[in-house]
């Protein structure tokens, strides 16, 4: 069985500063693999997703992550990040685009600070 | 568009007493769909999925049980609720090769 593993459950930043969010996954075959994001009060939301293709997949809001087979990771960054991005980060990998569902990281608590 | 509905937001429950969650999916035919349990920093839980009407996997041994009498409808019950049944839940669908997509989720609180 799959399993995702995200670095940090936690992250506190100034606005403007760099964000990259870590995840690493743990399955041989071909996985698709996403970012969700959970704004405050708010439910789950796509922020990006990786099928195929090209390996650095662009999402909504200036995120980003790269897909690094080798490494078994796809992580998240963005170059400045905002106030408005204090939200809960959930990695997810889905192996083989199989019906089975979603297997999610613990998540990361996002914090920015004005 | 497809939208995707889950009741009731919140729920307050003694224990012992059953429980009946509903999820409704629109504008969509044969979804996957799943149930989901988050716990503050555990992350999200599969609990249930299900590929077609009547068809149900369990990921987890538990209190619960879960059902598809209809194509887009997917509940979740038990019959007698435990303290450790508390949590959020959520529903979510796919299609074929999508990503998932969720409710708004139910706050369920066991007293």
């Amino acid at each position: 069985a799959q399993s995702v593993s995200q670095h940090n459950h936690h992250v506190i930043l100034s606005e403007a500063a760099s964000l990259e969010l870590g995840c690493n996954y743990s399955y041989g075959g071909t996985v698709n693999l996403f970012w969700y994001v959970q704004y405050p009060g708010q439910h789950l939301q796509l922020l990006l997703k990786y099928f195929s293709g090209d390996p650095l997949v662009k999402g909504i809001k200036g995120f980003e992550a790269e897909f690094i087979k080798s490494k078994f990771s796809f992580n998240l960054r963005k170059p400045s990040v905002q106030w408005s991005d204090t939200a809960e980060y959930f990695c997810a990998v889905n192996a083989g685009g199989g019906a089975d569902g979603l297997t999610f990281g613990k998540g990361t608590h996002l914090i920015i600070q004005p | 568009s497809q939208t995707i509905h889950q009741w009731p937001a919140t729920l307050v429950q003694p224990v012992g007493s059953p429980l009946s969650l509903e999820c409704t999916v629109e504008g969509t035919s044969n979804p996957n769909l799943y149930w989901y349990r988050q716990a503050a920093g555990r992350g999200l839980q599969l609990l249930f999925y299900s590929v077609g009407i009547g068809q149900i996997s369990s990921e987890v041994p538990q209190n619960l049980s879960a059902s598809r009498p209809q194509d887009r409808q997917f509940i979740l019950s038990s019959k007698k609720l435990l303290l450790s049944d508390s949590g959020f839940y959520l529903c979510a669908w796919t299609g074929a090769g999508t990503e998932a997509f969720f409710g708004q989720g139910t706050r369920l609180t066991v007293v």
